[in-house]
């Protein structure tokens, strides 16, 4: 069972552009999510999170939107850069005391120059 | 500091051979996780360490894998009997704090079983 979803496999945009990626959780316990961007050849790396006390968490050029009514987080980068371009995960856990991440199946972004 | 490493990188192996992956956490990290990838999923936790005790095991953490963090410092994930569907990078990670300011991974142990 898919407790974290991203429905997007592939993202493409303009270098420039604003790059929106986004996730849906089922499990009500989340209350702490986060992003990792993961290259080839590498593992994932740490991006941004966010708390459920909050709706947005803002690093930069990119910031994650919480809607906890509809159980969805999206994360924006702007402006979208060619170095950008990864597999995006959506991680969630039940609390920031948590051990364990729940992860979706990513969402590959293209910036093209 | 050179961050978690994990060895080796790629692992071909015979099904039902038995294979040991190693990791090295960032030293001042006294939590330790493995994770599995499989083609086209995210990570999937297995199990944690806090030290050298092994505080939490995923159920995909099958009778046949075991693994162990001696001293609190490097851990191995070991399987027995492999089987094709084994086949998947295995991650580990290290944290100081829980999942607060999210998990340094390293680059994975790609096993592919034949």
């Amino acid at each position: 069972d898919q407790q974290v979803k991203q429905n997007s496999p592939s993202l493409s945009v303009q270098e420039g552009r604003i790059s929106i990626l986004n996730c849906d959780y089922t499990n009500s316990m989340f209350d702490y999510f986060l992003w990792y961007k993961k290259y080839p050849a590498e593992g994932p790396t740490f991006l941004i999170s966010i708390s459920s006390i909050k709706d947005k968490n803002e690093d930069g050029r990119f910031t994650v939107f919480l809607n906890k009514s509809a159980k969805h987080l999206s994360l924006h980068i702007v402006p979208s850069q060619p170095g950008d371009s990864a597999v995006y995960f959506c991680a969630a856990s039940e609390g920031t005391g948590a051990n364990n991440l729940f992860f979706g199946t990513g969402t590959r972004l293209t910036v093209i120059p | 500091d050179t961050g978690v490493s994990q060895d080796p990188r790629h692992k071909i192996t015979k099904r039902g051979q038995n294979v040991t992956f190693r990791c090295d956490p960032i030293s001042e990290h006294n939590r330790l996780y493995w994770y599995r990838q499989t083609l086209g999923q995210g990570p999937e936790f297995l199990t944690y360490f806090q030290n050298e005790a092994q505080l939490e095991k995923s159920r995909l953490l099958s009778d046949r894998f075991s693994a162990e963090r001696p001293k609190g410092s490097f851990s191995t994930l070991e399987i027995q009997r492999t089987e094709q569907g084994d086949s998947a990078m295995y991650l580990c990670a290290s944290s100081l704090f829980g999942v607060n300011y999210g998990y340094t991974f390293g680059s994975g142990t790609r096993l592919t079983v034949v």
